[in-house]
Order: C-alpha cells, then structure tokens, then sequence
C-alpha cells in the first residue's frame, strides 16, 4: 500500500470549512483513498473513501486531484465534535488491514 | 444499530500475567481485525481473522495469540504480559459479502500492565 503524508496537526475555527490536506505521490491505479478519524482514546471512526472522483457524504468531501497524487479532505463546518487525529490511508480495497500511520490533529476553536 | 462490542473495557494486569480481550463483531460481520494504540502511537494492526481463519498477520508478537469462533466473536490471548504491552486494544469488523470499503471499530480495551 502506498503511504501518505500529512501536516502533524492543524487548527480550524468553528463553524469555518477544514480543508486537510494528503500527500500520496506513490498511489497506484486501483488503489483507494480513505479517511477515518479518531477523537481522543475511541475506535477509529470511518469518514469517506475514494478512488478517482470527489466524493461527498454527510460527513465531508473529499476532493482527489487528476494524478491522483494527493487529496483533500473538506469538513465544511467544522465542529468542536470534530477535534481529532484525522488519518488518510491508501490502500487497494476495503478488505484487509488498514495501516495507520502519522494522521492530523485537528483542534476546532471556538 | 448495533456496533462492535468489546470486553472488558478497562483491566489492569501484572508482568507475567495472562489476559484475554474479547471482541463481538456486528451481526453478519465476518471479518475481525485487531489492532493495539500503544501511549501516544498510532494504531497497529495485530491479526485479522475471516470466516474463522486467520486471515493477515502483523506485529504481534508470539506471546499473543487469537482465534475466531463459530459465533464469529474473537478473542484475543496475552500470556507472559509485559509493561510495553499496555495500550488500547481496538477490535474491528466488516462484512465480506456484500463487501464492505469500512471498518467498524470498538470502543477499545484499554490493557494496563503494571
């Protein structure tokens, strides 16, 4: 699986769009890109996945840029509920072990 | 809905004891994953499970060991407990068919090791 990098932490005011930015410059043609989250000591919560198109939910967006090389992930009014370690995870499918590596922390001020 | 459900939530060992986590995925969930979040660490894939065979194995170490039953709950042994294997123990799962791209997580066992 491809890995990814993102900023160590980032701040958003309330209500204000979060715009959290993924790096996956090794990503390969059928390989997926996921989001999931993990406020403070609780399982990882599932955000939204993607293959080439945006993709939107009632959580977030996530815009994926034509060469695929980077993402972003778009909470458009954020919440102080959505102060987390936001993770972007590429892997080849939704079966199978997901690998965690250094995610975002965001912290939502009022 | 019903979600992943993980016992004990809380347990306190000490070095050199044994302990078992159990894990009871969502209904029609065949699929187990377990991965361990070690103080200030990211979460660690461990072992997966699916249709009660060991499906992917990561760094867990020889002292652990964990099986899937015929109810499709897991459970996860711990013998010859170290102070390094205090962490949070999350269990996940997913159906296969119709295939899931998400993994449902549990709240978590939170395994401290004194």
């Amino acid at each position: 699986d491809a890995k990814t990098t993102q900023p160590p932490s980032m701040d958003c005011a309330e209500g204000r769009a979060a715009n959290l930015p993924c790096n996956h410059s090794t990503i390969s043609g059928n390989e997926y890109v996921y989001w999931y989250r993990q406020i403070h000591s609780q399982g990882p919560q599932y955000i939204i996945h993607g293959l080439k198109n945006n993709e939107t939910n009632e959580m977030a967006s996530l815009i994926i840029t034509e060469d695929r090389k980077s993402s972003t992930l778009i909470l458009p009014h954020a919440t102080l509920r959505d102060t987390a370690v936001y993770y972007c995870i590429v892997k080849l499918s939704g079966w199978g072990k997901f690998q965690f590596g250094a995610g975002t922390q965001v912290v939502v001020t009022p | 809905a019903a979600g992943v459900i993980q016992s004990p939530r809380h347990l306190i060992k000490e070095k050199r004891e044994t302990a078992t986590l159990k894990c009871y995925p969502i209904p029609r969930h065949d699929t187990v994953y377990w991965y361990q979040q070690g103080p200030g660490q990211d979460p660690q894939f461990l072992i997966s499970f699916y249709e009660k065979m060991q499906s992917d194995k990561g760094s867990i170490p020889d002292r652990f060991s964990a099986q899937q039953f015929s109810d499709y709950h897991s459970e996860l042994n711990m013998s010859s407990l170290e102070l390094g294997d205090s962490a949070l123990y999350f269990c996940a799962s997913s159906p296969i068919n119709p295939l899931s791209y998400e993994q449902y997580f549990g709240p978590g066992t939170r395994l401290t090791v004194t």
